[in-house]
C-alpha cells in the first residue's frame, strides 16, 4: 500500500483565497483525521472521521474551515477565506478504527502571504 | 482540554550518550502512544503503552507508562544519528481522540 496520500504537498497563496487540500487514506481504513501542525501549538485535532461521517469537529477553528469525506478513499480540508494565521503543516491521518495505530501522510505545507 | 507536556523542548547530544524524555500531563489516558517525526514527514508511531507500569522496548528505545497513567518516559540507549527526530506522545483520554505533547526534538551529533 502507498500510505496515506496527501496533495499538494506545498502550497502557498495570498490571504482571501480558498485553499482545498486533499487525502487519500490507507485503503480499508474507517477512520480519518485531520491535524495542524505549528511550533508555537505543536499537533492539533481539527476533526476526525469514521465510517465517512463526522464525528469530532471540535478542534477546527472557525466557520471559515470544513471538511468532507464524500467516500471511503477520499477526503477534503477547505479554508475559505484563508488568513496568513492559517500559515501551517496540515497532516492527514488514517487508522483502522478510532484508538488504532494512525498512519500519517507527508503533510501539506501552507503558506498564506 | 488535556495537555500533554514533553521535557526537554531540545536535545542536543553525541553519538552514544544515553537520553531520557518525558512526557507528563494531569489527566488519566486508556493508552500512551509514542512517535518520531523526521523532517517533511509525518509522525510515525514507535509503541503504544496501555497498563500503568508497563514497559516496552524496541532495540535501544525502552518505554515506560507511568503506575497513574498520567505519564511516560522514553530512554534511549547509546543514541545514533538516526535517533534525530522529533519525539511526540500522544494521550488517548478515552473518546478515541488523541492528544498530542509539545514535542522534544532531538538531535544526535556523529
Amino acid at each position: 500500500d502507498a500510505g496515506v496520500i496527501q496533495s499538494p504537498r506545498h502550497e502557498v497563496t495570498e490571504m482571501g483565497q480558498e485553499v482545498t487540500l486533499r487525502c487519500k487514506p490507507i485503503s480499508g481504513h474507517n477512520s480519518l483525521f485531520w491535524y495542524r501542525q505549528t511550533m508555537m501549538r505543536g499537533l492539533e485535532l481539527l476533526i476526525y472521521f469514521n465510517n465517512n461521517v463526522p464525528i469530532d469537529d471540535s478542534g477546527m477553528p472557525e466557520d471559515r474551515f470544513s471538511a468532507k469525506m464524500p467516500n471511503a478513499s477520499f477526503s477534503t480540508l477547505k479554508i475559505q477565506p484563508s488568513e496568513p494565521r492559517d500559515s501551517a503543516v496540515y497532516f492527514c491521518a488514517s487508522s483502522l478504527t478510532p484508538g488504532f495505530e494512525m498512519f500519517f501522510g507527508s503533510g501539506t505545507q501552507l503558506s498564506v502571504l | 482540554t488535556q495537555l500533554l507536556e514533553q521535557s526537554p523542548q531540545f536535545l542536543s547530544i553525541q553519538e552514544g550518550e544515553n537520553l531520557t524524555v518525558y512526557c507528563n500531563s494531569s489527566s488519566v489516558f486508556s493508552s500512551l502512544q509514542w512517535y518520531r517525526q523526521e523532517p517533511g514527514e509525518g509522525p510515525v508511531l514507535l509503541v503504544t503503552v496501555v497498563t500503568g507500569g508497563e514497559v516496552k522496548k524496541l532495540k535501544r528505545l525502552t518505554f515506560q507508562f507511568g503506575d497513574a497513567r498520567k505519564d511516560s518516559s522514553l530512554h534511549i540507549t547509546a543514541a545514533q544519528p538516526g535517533d534525530t527526530g522529533l519525539y511526540l506522545c500522544a494521550g488517548d483520554a478515552g473518546a478515541n481522540n488523541l492528544f498530542f505533547g509539545t514535542g522534544t526534538r532531538l538531535t544526535v551529533i556523529p
